[in-house]
């Protein structure tokens, strides 16, 4: 089956930590996102690829990493400076940059201790 | 003034009847526009795209556009307990590079 995975479904994190949360495809999409949504708010986002090796900041990147070697992953690493980690990463793809319709992972909900 | 607005809600229904949904949006050069149910505790689905003025209707969902006005809406006929749920909109809009700006989504309850 084709689809977006994203692991781990749920992660604890101390403060201070550094954590990755993993994402994968095999839609064979060129592009790939990154999110994060509060309680009641919309998706804001945090780093988008459009090709491999490629990647670019979005609206909330501070705090945050993300490398793009494979097509299919794009993991996300969410450093200790990032002042209020506490979220669900929701982790989206899409056939190519210049098409708009995005299609997203499970996500991971990250509680930080 | 945020880009993409909707009703928080909650917006509730009764079974049978029909919901209507509604988002504004402040870029006039946007140009492509999505609608999205997400179910508590899961990720988003997309279930309409609209590119043009009018009506697209798949099912039981009608997607509006009317850019003069610039807003976007989506029907749901016979709505059912299932179609509870928040309902995200999404615009492409011109001036964010091709990328997705996202509402804070309406809450929808259907009651049985």
């Amino acid at each position: 089956d084709g689809g977006i995975t994203q692991s781990p479904k749920y992660l604890f994190r101390k403060e201070g930590q550094n954590v990755t949360l993993s994402c994968e495809q095999n839609l064979n999409h060129d592009a790939m996102y990154w999110y994060r949504q509060d309680p009641g708010q919309g998706l804001r986002l945090i780093y988008y690829s459009q090709i491999v090796n490629d990647f670019q900041k979005g609206d909330i990147a501070e705090g945050y990493s993300v490398s793009r070697e494979k097509k299919e992953s794009f993991p996300l690493t969410v450093t200790s400076a990032q002042k209020n980690p506490t979220a669900f990463y929701l982790c989206a793809s899409s056939l190519l940059a210049s098409i708009p319709e995005q299609f997203f992972g499970p996500g991971t909900r990250l509680t930080v201790l | 003034q945020k880009e993409v607005e909707q009703n928080s809600g909650p917006l509730s229904v009764p079974e049978g009847a029909i919901a209507s949904l509604n988002c504004t949006y402040s870029d006039r050069g946007s140009q492509s526009f999505f609608w999205y149910r997400q179910y508590s505790g899961k990720s988003p689905e997309l279930i309409m795209s609209i590119y043009s003025n009018g009506d697209k209707e798949d099912g039981r969902f009608t997607a509006q556009l009317n850019k003069a006005s610039q807003y976007v809406s989506l029907l749901i006929r016979d709505s059912q307990p299932s179609d509870s749920a928040t309902y995200l909109c999404a615009v492409n809009t011109a001036s964010s590079a091709r990328q997705l700006t996202f509402g804070s989504g309406t809450q929808l309850t259907v009651l049985p």
